[in-house]
């Protein structure tokens, strides 16, 4: 977790309503993935970065490997968004393995 | 859609026991991984491979082993299981040509008494 820091750790949102996440790397990321882990405890894969945008829905994910972070902005949430979010990083020169934050924890409520 | 299937999905073992968890995906990917999860830390990498025989050591391979006999199997193998070694494990695949997205297994929890 030191070297991808995902903050909040925890976040409640009403239902409609938009919010941001975040990933701070103190390693020179390459790439960024961003996963769902359901309440079932699946890992589902929601994005995969090299530096810019991707949009996905009501999801939109950036990775700037220049200021070291990512942001995953979820809008007009709803209660299957709910789950634990987490972004791993392929470090530089170290291809092939992903670094993982400890998550954020978001609960969707009516 | 990528599949990834562990077995089994729960498993209760004893302490000093053999353990292995397996992994099955069928997407011809060429690099698979094993990971546990446990809270406070996070997922963490305890093995992967690049192909079939091929494995490599991840961030904490201390107490495990793996075997990759095929492009479709990898296993994760306890010699000697251990309390600390009560886990969640996942496995997954990805494929560099494709961008290396990676794609989980249900998970595996394991507990050692």
């Amino acid at each position: 977790g030191d070297k991808v820091k995902q903050s909040p750790s925890a976040l409640s949102l009403q239902e409609g309503t938009n919010s941001a996440l975040r990933c701070n790397f103190s390693i020179a990321a390459t790439t960024v993935q961003w996963f769902l882990q359901n309440p079932r405890g699946s890992l589902i894969n929601l994005f995969y970065l090299v530096p810019g945008t991707k949009e996905n829905g009501r999801l939109k994910s950036t990775f700037n490997s220049k200021e070291s972070y990512s942001t995953l902005h979820i809008r007009d949430a709803q209660l299957e968004d709910s789950g634990t979010y987490f972004c791993a990083a392929e470090a530089a020169g170290n291809t092939r393995k992903l670094i993982f934050g400890l998550g954020t924890t978001l609960q969707v409520q009516p | 859609e990528a599949a990834v299937t562990q077995s089994p999905r729960n498993k209760v073992a004893v302490t000093g026991g053999k353990v292995t968890l397996s992994c099955n995906q069928t997407n011809n990917h060429n690099n698979m991984y094993w990971y546990r999860q446990d809270t406070g830390h996070g997922l963490r990498l305890i093995h992967y491979s690049y192909g079939a025989g091929s494995t490599e050591k991840g961030d904490i391979p201390d107490g495990y082993k793996a075997s990759r006999p095929s492009q479709e199997n990898f296993s994760l193998i306890l010699e000697l299981a251990t309390p600390s070694q009560t886990s969640v494990y996942f496995c997954a695949s990805g494929d560099r040509g494709s961008a290396e997205t990676l794609y989980f297994g249900s998970g595996t929890r394991l507990t050692v008494l």
